[in-house]
């Protein structure tokens, strides 16, 4: 079956300029979590949901970064005032169930967002 | 909290053995296993649960030691697929299930 989806998988935007990333989970599963990846590290948790509640937000950088779950399935990842810090790969995962501890998180292709 | 992976590089012949060591401060409910390979997301390897679990995915393996709040991941013969960067994301205790990642392991293997 589809994977998680993202869209777009490039974006180059300027500063001060709002950006949505869309992330499509795969078909049926509860949990989506949002994360930023800089090259070379390990993908950085921002956000996460259970169907469309937000389950924790303490990753999330600042008041500009915001992210909605509205009917459980698709989400969107929001950043206003885009800055040059901004720029990263936004990757987003979903797994069938509620609780990390015993389930596969699956990762979307990511966003590549460039802030100029 | 971030989890100390070790070593950061590491180059191999084809067949040749690696571990990769993923180290907490904070104790351990579960490790998670990554892979990722350049340009790509990261791919699910195996979750440990339970102190002293070990679990194996073809000739790739890991440990989780829960008492000394670490896991190892074992690669045996290696293969030329085995090439990319290694990820661990611990969940902490009390996390509410939230995975933080290592900053990874870069396995190279050569022909």
């Amino acid at each position: 079956g589809a994977g998680v989806s993202q869209s777009p998988r490039y974006k180059v935007t300027k500063r001060g300029q709002d950006v949505a990333l869309r992330c499509d989970p795969i078909s049926g599963h509860v949990s989506l979590y949002w994360y930023r990846q800089a090259l070379g590290q390990g993908p950085e948790f921002l956000t996460y949901f259970n169907y469309e509640a937000q389950q924790d937000k303490s990753g999330l950088p600042n008041d500009r970064f915001s992210a909605e779950r509205p009917e459980g399935s698709i989400s969107t990842l929001t950043i206003q005032r885009t800055e040059q810090r901004d720029s990263a790969m936004y990757r987003c995962a979903s797994s069938l169930r509620r609780y990390t501890s015993t389930d596969t998180q699956y990762f979307g292709p990511g966003t590549r967002l460039t802030v100029l | 909290q971030q989890p100390v992976q070790s070593p950061q590089a590491v180059i191999l012949r084809e067949g040749e053995d690696a571990v990769i060591n993923c180290s907490s401060s904070k104790a351990l409910y579960s490790v998670h296993w990554y892979r990722q390979k350049h340009g790509e997301a990261p791919v699910f390897l195996m979750i440990l649960l339970k102190g002293g679990e070990q679990k194996g995915h073809d000739k790739i393996s890991a440990s989780f030691n829960e008492k000394k709040q670490q896991s190892s991941l074992y690669l045996t013969a290696s293969q030329l697929s085995y090439s990319g960067t290694y990820f661990c994301g611990t969940e902490i205790r009390g996390s509410n299930y939230k995975l933080t990642f290592g900053k990874g392991t870069l396995l190279t293997v050569n022909p």
